[in-house]
């Protein structure tokens, strides 16, 4: 089993659609998680740190499940400019270098 | 500018070849990290350093050297270069470790193809 999963996808959206991704981890020790998107052929960038109480920003939304281990992003009313592909990212404990990265999950939003 | 940079962006060896990508970060942050991104896989890490002149093995770091002798510059040596080490790498720094979270900085990436 892979430390970091997530669903390769493509989801392909209309625009102004929900859409949701999960991504699943197996580390029960892990403490920080991200969500970074990634361009085609660029480099990922930090869409939003996660928060055990959940949190917003704007049209995304990022929820953290310990007892389940699972992070979720939530893009509301989505936007061409959303397409690309979206990066789980999980920490361990506090002071270690190790992030994991999951493959990521594609979205394509279309006209 | 200011932020982190990788050269060269692309670069084309031969099988057997020393290649050395390049990393240079204008921040300060005491962490750098060097992965490398194929497909089906995520971004795996090959080596990071914690300071200058401390630096340890990730996931992948066979066939690999690096070195961080100044705080700003964290080059990544492939001794003898092989097609299966065709990839893109992607530099990334942090500022301190001992904060629980931290965001990662990613520089653009070198696209290295091994023939």
């Amino acid at each position: 089993r892979k430390e970091v999963e997530q669903d390769p996808g493509p989801f392909n959206v209309p625009e102004g659609a929900t859409v949701a991704f999960n991504c699943t981890y197996s580390n029960s020790a892990s403490q920080s998680f991200f969500w970074y998107r990634q361009d085609c052929r660029k480099e990922p960038k930090l869409l939003m740190s996660v928060y055990s109480s959940g949190n917003e920003d704007g049209r995304f939304t990022a929820q953290l499940n310990r007892a389940s281990q699972y992070i979720s992003l939530l893009i509301r009313d989505s936007k061409l400019s959303d397409s690309a592909t979206y990066l789980c990212v999980v920490k361990g404990t506090s002071g270690t270098y190790k992030y994991i990265f999951g493959t990521g999950t594609r979205l394509k939003v279309l006209a | 500018d200011a932020g982190i940079t990788q050269s060269p962006r692309y670069k084309i060896t031969e099988t057997g070849r020393q290649v050395t990508l390049m990393c240079h970060q204008t921040w300060s942050h005491s962490y750098m990290f060097w992965y490398r991104q194929d497909l089906g896989h995520g971004l795996r890490l090959i080596y990071y350093s914690a300071a200058a002149d401390i630096t340890d093995k990730g996931e992948v770091p066979d066939g690999y050297v690096v070195s961080r002798s100044k705080t700003e510059n964290f080059p990544l040596t492939l001794e003898s270069a092989t097609r299966s080490q065709t990839s893109v790498y992607f530099c990334a720094s942090r500022d301190s470790m001992r904060l629980a979270g931290g965001e990662q900085f990613f520089g653009p990436g070198t696209r290295l193809t091994v023939l």
